[in-house]
Parts: C-alpha cells; sequence; structure tokens
C-alpha cells in the first residue's frame, strides 16, 4: 500500500534551520507530486511547498519563498524539507502528502504522512 | 491567493442528524474540479474524503456527499455516526494551494 513514513520530532533554537525526511513506498516515487504542509498547535492547515520527484522542480507558498528548500534523493525514495531561519512561530507539525490530480493543477491530497512535530524552543 | 473561508466554525449536533458544512472562496476557483474535502480528528494526519467537488475517496462511506461550484461549496454528511465528529478542511488546488479553517463537528 501506499505509505509516507516521516522523519522523528526535533527540537530546534531560534535562529537555527530544521530538516525533515518522508520516505515513500508502494508505489512508483517519480510518477506524483509531494506536498508540505504545517499545522501549527490548535490551528489549521497551511501548505508549504511541493515538488517533482521526477524532475526536482519546485513550487513555494509565498510565504515562505526564500525560507524552506524542497529537496529529492530518487535513489531511496525520499523527499526532504528544510526550513531555515526558525522562529517560535515555526512550532509546528509538519506533513508530506501525495498529491492526486490533473497536469494542470496541484491536485489533493491522499496519503498524507504520520506528521513530524517540530518545536522552535530557546 | 484564494482565500476559502469555512462555516460555522463549530457545529453541535447528535448522532444520527444531517451535518452540512459550508466553503466559501474569496474568488472563483478555475475548475470545481479543484476542491477537495478533509476529515482530521485528534492526534491525526487529516484524511482525503472527497476531490473534484463531489468524489468520493476510496473507502468513503456514501454518507458523505459534496456538492458546489465557483465560490460557493458544501460538505454533507447525511447521518453522522459516532466516528464523524471531528475537524473538516476544504482545499482548493487550482492555484497555489489553499485550505480553509476548518469546521468542528462536535457531539451535542
Amino acid at each position: 500500500q501506499v505509505q509516507l513514513v516521516q522523519s522523528g520530532a526535533e527540537v530546534k533554537k531560534p535562529g537555527a534551520s530544521v530538516k525533515v525526511s518522508c520516505k515513500a513506498s508502494g508505489y512508483t516515487f517519480t510518477g506524483y507530486f509531494l506536498h508540505w504542509v504545517r499545522q501549527a498547535p490548535g490551528q489549521g492547515l497551511e501548505w508549504m511547498g511541493r515538488i517533482s520527484p521526477n524532475s526536482g522542480g519546485t513550487n513555494y507558498a509565498q510565504k515562505f519563498q526564500g525560507r524552506v528548500t524542497v529537496t529529492r534523493d530518487t535513489s531511496i525514495s525520499t523527499v526532504y524539507m528544510e526550513l531555515s531561519r526558525l522562529t517560535s512561530d515555526d512550532t509546528a507539525v509538519y506533513y508530506c502528502a501525495r498529491a492526486g490530480g490533473c497536469s494542470t493543477c496541484y491536485g489533493w491530497l491522499d496519503p498524507w504522512g504520520q506528521g513530524t512535530l517540530v518545536t522552535v524552543s530557546s | 491567493e484564494i482565500v476559502l473561508t469555512q462555516s460555522p466554525g463549530t457545529l453541535s449536533l447528535s448522532p444520527g442528524e444531517r451535518a452540512t458544512l459550508s466553503c466559501r472562496a474569496s474568488q472563483s476557483v478555475s475548475s470545481s474540479s479543484y476542491l477537495a474535502w478533509y476529515q482530521q480528528k485528534p492526534g491525526q494526519a487529516p484524511r482525503l474524503l472527497i476531490y473534484d467537488t463531489s468524489t468520493r475517496a476510496t473507502g468513503i462511506p456514501d454518507r458523505f456527499s459534496g456538492s458546489g461550484s465557483g465560490t460557493d461549496f458544501t460538505l454533507t454528511i447525511s447521518r453522522l455516526e459516532p466516528e464523524d465528529f471531528a475537524v473538516y478542511y476544504c482545499q482548493q488546488h487550482g492555484t497555489s494551494p489553499s485550505f480553509g479553517g476548518g469546521t468542528k463537528v462536535e457531539i451535542k
């Protein structure tokens, strides 16, 4: 079955960077975009960006431009999301999710990884 | 950026009742195919319920249905089961994706 397994929880200090991984299995890795979405404690969902595992091409939400980098390693079917210059406002659960849908849209998200809690605290 | 506004913020209902959740977009969603709904329970990742406005995802029971077009979309749960009490989010993905703020369906 299609599965996305993320790396474990992280605790970072303000100003640092964090890199979260998402390993895909159960399907052709290069066939689907992978997205990153975050959720602050008690808050809603916020889209961050996506990557084409085939080409490596990325799109980012304007809010995170210059601060987020999404990469992939096709040899191990893994996508990475790195967020830099962390502040307490970046404390959140970060999810990866596979996109379905059409070639002219970003796609609905299914399935989702289990989430990775990133805590930013001095 | 398309802003999605969900209403109500909280819906208090009893099992067996009908739930109607609204999602309104700040501008027309470029295609009705680009609207999805998710369910999230505490401590869990979101789960896809509906895509293309009205198509149920694999394994989703037929008490869940979606409708709408343009800027107004609706998720309906025909008869609430105990496992349906959760938070629901709409998402548009025609342009840079965005999510609504969520509607919590709680037990009355």
